[in-house]
């Protein structure tokens, strides 16, 4: 049981560049979330899916797409890099409501990504 | 839109001391306030989280209050040791596509303990 695993973990792209970041969890988790974390703005939101089939946008979706290609996978693309998307990436994922007890967001291992 | 106000940005106690950290929150239907360690260049990590139902939860030396009212909830570490040194995270959850499907985080507090 590996949790949430994205790839690549460190990546150096050119402005204008494009590429994918994949994320796949194993704990059949319906919801899955790509954040960015930037020095001194803790985690924001790029986009979310709910359950296999949906996307939607979070606080800064500007630049990227997502893919929620099945239950376990949740990919987010660069379609042309900027060095405004230097940051550190986390996949997420979480089974139901928060309301429910015992469930929380587990966070992957993030992936480093310099635009140059 | 939605946010999450934490503070102090950066705490530094002398190990043995308690550290409280502070957030505030905007949407009065949050119902889910977690609370997450990250260690450098680690993943985040949950250390204990509270829902609306309860105003105080503890887990050993961490404990977390929730005052609905005024939309603030607090992360108390007593007896602090240098291994709590890390970036604390709060995070509120928001109505979403889905009620309650997201999680807004605070900007962060760099705890350090010294010992």
């Amino acid at each position: 049981n590996a949790g949430v695993t994205q790839t690549p973990k460190f990546q150096v792209l050119k402005t204008g560049q494009s590429m994918t970041l994949q994320c796949a969890q194993d704990m059949n988790h319906n919801s899955m979330y790509w954040y960015r974390q930037d020095p001194g703005m803790g985690l924001r939101l790029i986009y979310y899916s709910a359950s296999e089939g949906t996307t939607d946008k979070g606080e800064v979706p500007n630049g990227y797409n997502v893919s929620r290609l099945n239950k376990r996978e949740f990919s987010l693309r660069l379609e042309s890099a900027a060095p405004s998307q230097t940051s550190v990436y986390f996949c997420a994922s979480r089974n139901r409501g928060f309301a429910t007890s015992g469930n929380t967001i587990y966070f992957g291992e993030g992936s480093w990504l310099t635009v140059v | 839109g939605e946010n999450v106000e934490q503070h102090p940005s950066t705490l530094s106690v002398q190990e043995g001391d308690s550290a409280v950290i502070k957030c505030t929150y905007s949407d009065s239907a949050s119902n889910y306030f977690p609370w997450y360690k990250q260690e450098l260049g680690k993943r985040p990590q949950l250390i204990i989280d509270i829902r609306s139902n309860v105003g105080e939860k503890k887990d050993q030396r961490i404990a977390v209050t929730l005052n609905k009212t005024a939309k603030h909830f607090s992360l108390h570490i007593t007896e602090t040791q240098p291994e709590d040194s890390a970036v604390y995270f709060c995070a509120a959850s928001i109505r979403g596509a889905e009620y309650g499907n997201k999680l807004v985080f605070g900007a962060g507090t760099i705890l350090r303990v010294k010992s």
